[in-house]
């Protein structure tokens, strides 16, 4: 089976702009959750999908969204892009109730 | 919120000796402790798991203890070699309400050989 799969791999934005990251599922698996990753702050958790509905979040600004689509596959949007939003941003994907599977992440610097 | 601490934060073993993380969970709700070993630029994976029903669990020179009246959950790595030279997450799950992993700030753990 193909492992989660994450694009891009790398982001450079400017302060202000948005950007979209997109992960990919192993499949089969329909729960997608979004943590951010940073030397200061550790692994922190976004927020999770399954079946199209977010179903847990954590606690970041509202310019963080996600969603998720009928084949499972999932993006997050960060609008108004500061600074402190470097990181690095994986995703991992399970079946329910299960291990985590991560993706390669997603490494965004904001400029 | 769910908070977890893990400690130390360094660890220096020589090779072959034994290495020990312990980490504390806040949130008695939680009953799903995994350990995720991540090496420099790559993807956290997972190394072992308990669930709350569990005390112990082992796969061959990693073990995991779970003591769920104090809250403490433990990783121990046996016969340690430079492979495993990494950084060490705990984190802890509510697993019945979705798959959210908190997790507690890392270890860095090196071997010397």
């Amino acid at each position: 089976k193909a492992g989660v799969t994450q694009t891009p791999r790398y982001l450079i934005k400017t302060r202000g702009q948005q950007v979209t990251l997109s992960c990919s599922p192993i499949s089969g698996h329909r729960s997608v959750s979004w943590y951010q990753q940073t030397p200061g702050q550790g692994l922190q958790f976004l927020f999770e999908y399954f079946s199209e509905t977010q179903r847990n979040k954590g606690n970041f600004p509202g310019r963080f969204s996600g969603r998720q689509f009928s084949n499972s596959r999932s993006e997050m949007n960060v609008s108004t892009l500061e600074l402190g939003d470097s990181a690095l941003y994986l995703c991992a994907s399970s079946l329910e109730a299960s291990e985590q599977f991560f993706g390669p992440g997603t490494r965004l610097t904001v400029l | 919120g769910e908070n977890v601490e893990q400690h130390p934060s360094t660890l220096s073993v020589q090779e072959g000796d034994s290495a020990v993380i312990k980490c504390t969970y806040s949130d008695s709700a939680s009953n799903y402790f995994p350990w995720y070993k991540q090496e420099l630029g790559k993807r956290p994976q997972l190394i072992i798991d308990i669930r709350s029903n569990v005390g112990e669990k082992k796969d061959q020179r990693i073990a995991v203890t779970l003591n769920k009246t104090a809250k403490h959950f433990s990783l121990h790595i046996t016969e340690t070699q430079p492979e495993d030279s990494a950084v060490y997450f705990c984190a802890a799950s509510p697993i019945l309400y979705g798959n959210k992993l908190v997790f507690g700030a890392g270890t860095i753990l090196r071997v010397k050989s």
